[in-house]
């Protein structure tokens, strides 16, 4: 059973270009989440999804930031015109489903995408 | 309120000793996570205590959660140069979100041979 899995692992954008980050959850997982690490910080959660629902994107930057989880293919973290403060490890991870409205507290994290803004 | 702050940010020891690492936090929780991360890499996770829960162990890890006092302990015993890596615990909410996991800054251990 492969893990979460992150591509790209490694990103280089100039400022004011769109980054694309992609994560595909573990097989049987439809909770994906995406957490954002700084330099030398612990993560800071950004968004939860499931499949084709935002269910909680308090942690993420209104402005320049989406995320989508569209049925088939991988959840996407979208970063519009990014700047050098974007520079950062953004780490996605998935938990599984048991139900409706419940899953499991264990969210399983992928390698992760570091994003470097030049 | 910021949870999850660990103690203490480093810790150098060698092969063989043990490592205990702490966690506070501040607020109610439905659970409290630890994670393991090498340089540069994704987070492992290690091992998962719920709120009614006072201790927990998994191989070479024991962990313990005091609720009384909005604290975790992270103990390793035989400490192998391998298990050089940051901890960090993580803390679901007791309310309706505890998916969002607050982490702190870790705590860079190194086990040196």
């Amino acid at each position: 059973n492969a893990g979460v899995m992150q591509n790209p692992r490694h990103l280089v954008r100039r400022r004011g270009q769109e980054a694309r980050l992609r994560c595909s959850p573990m097989k049987g997982h439809s909770h994906v989440y995406w957490y954002r690490q700084l330099p030398e910080e612990g993560l800071k959660f950004m968004v939860y999804l499931q499949k084709e629902n935002i269910i909680d994107e308090s942690g993420m930057p209104k402005e320049r930031f989406s995320a989508e989880f569209p049925k088939e293919g991988p959840s996407i973290l979208r970063i519009q015109q990014v700047v050098r403060g974007d520079s950062a490890a953004y780490f996605c991870a998935s938990s599984l489903d048991l139900g409706p409205i419940s899953h499991t507290d264990t969210q399983y994290f992928g390698p992760g995408t570091r994003l470097t803004v030049l | 309120s910021q949870q999850g702050e660990e103690d203490p940010q480093a810790l150098s020891i060698q092969e063989g000793e043990n490592a205990t690492m702490n966690c506070s936090y501040k607020t109610s929780i439905n659970n409290l996570q630890w994670y393991r991360q090498n340089s540069g890499r994704g987070l492992v996770h290690l091992i998962l205590i719920r709120s009614n829960e006072r201790e927990k162990h998994s191989g070479r890890l024991r962990v313990t959660l005091d609720t009384s006092k909005k604290s975790s302990s992270l103990l390793i015993t035989a400490s192998r140069a391998a298990d050089t890596a940051s901890y960090f615990c993580a803390t679901g909410d007791s309310g309706g979100s505890n998916y969002k996991l607050t982490f702190g800054k870790g705590t860079l251990l190194t086990v040196n041979p």
